[in-house]
């Protein structure tokens, strides 16, 4: 199966709750990233996080990575409708870490 | 201020007629990816040049091929584009194999 699958695939909330996605991977990674993409435009890189840290903050993000377990999760607080789009995670490839593995993403509709 | 620019942002052809797309970039990174993108689906990386060698990704058809002329420039020319290569194209590029930055992709429709 597919490294970095997340779930869920899609959820819905209600503006000023949080949100939460989780990610799984499947090899040793030296960091793992998050991205947004809005609907029908490219994608935008969130925030890094490196295998040795546990848990990392950008705004109203906050990222957790459990290499123990290989998962990450991302937790947006005090959601907006304007947090509405899908989100990814990304992890290197083993035999190059030029390249990402994106899992399938989760979709986020908040609603106003 | 743009760093990523694609050009078209929509294409449309015909089937079998060849497409070039094309990005740009101002960030002068040394990696430059081609992703395609389904809906609802992961970007799946087609190929990437880290500087001027080329690197194909194991499952990419040979109907897709890439120019990268300069290190601003990068082409994905789709030979004979069927209807299954109707898709977003996404361009991206990085700089020391960390964070990527994508531009606003090109919707490519295949007739």
């Amino acid at each position: 199966s597919q490294q970095g699958e997340e779930d869920p695939q899609a959820l819905s909330i209600q503006e000023g709750e949080n949100a939460t996605m989780n990610c799984s991977y499947k090899t040793s990674i030296n960091n793992l990233q998050w991205y947004r993409q809005n609907s029908g435009r490219g994608l935008v890189h969130l925030i890094l996080i490196r295998s040795n840290e546990r848990e990392k903050h950008s705004g109203r993000l906050r990222v957790t990575l459990d290499t123990s377990k290989k998962s990450s999760s991302l937790l947006i607080t005090a959601s907006r409708a304007a947090d509405t789009a899908s989100y990814f995670c990304a992890t290197p490839k083993e035999t190059s870490h030029s390249r990402l593995t994106f899992g399938e993403g989760t979709q986020l509709t908040v609603n106003p | 201020d743009a760093m990523v620019i694609q050009n078209p942002r929509y294409q449309v052809t015909q089937f079998g007629k060849p497409v070039t797309l094309s990005c740009s970039q101002t960030l002068n990174h040394n990696v430059m990816y081609w992703y395609q993108q389904k809906s609802s689906q992961a970007p799946k990386l087609l190929f990437h040049y880290y500087d001027k060698d080329f690197n194909n990704e194991a499952d990419t058809p040979d109907n897709f091929q890439s120019r990268r002329p300069n290190t601003s420039f990068c082409f994905l020319d789709i030979r004979s584009p069927g209807l299954g290569d109707a898709a977003m194209y996404l361009c991206a590029t990085s700089q020391h194999q960390e964070t990527q930055y994508f531009g606003p992709g090109t919707r490519l429709l295949v007739l």
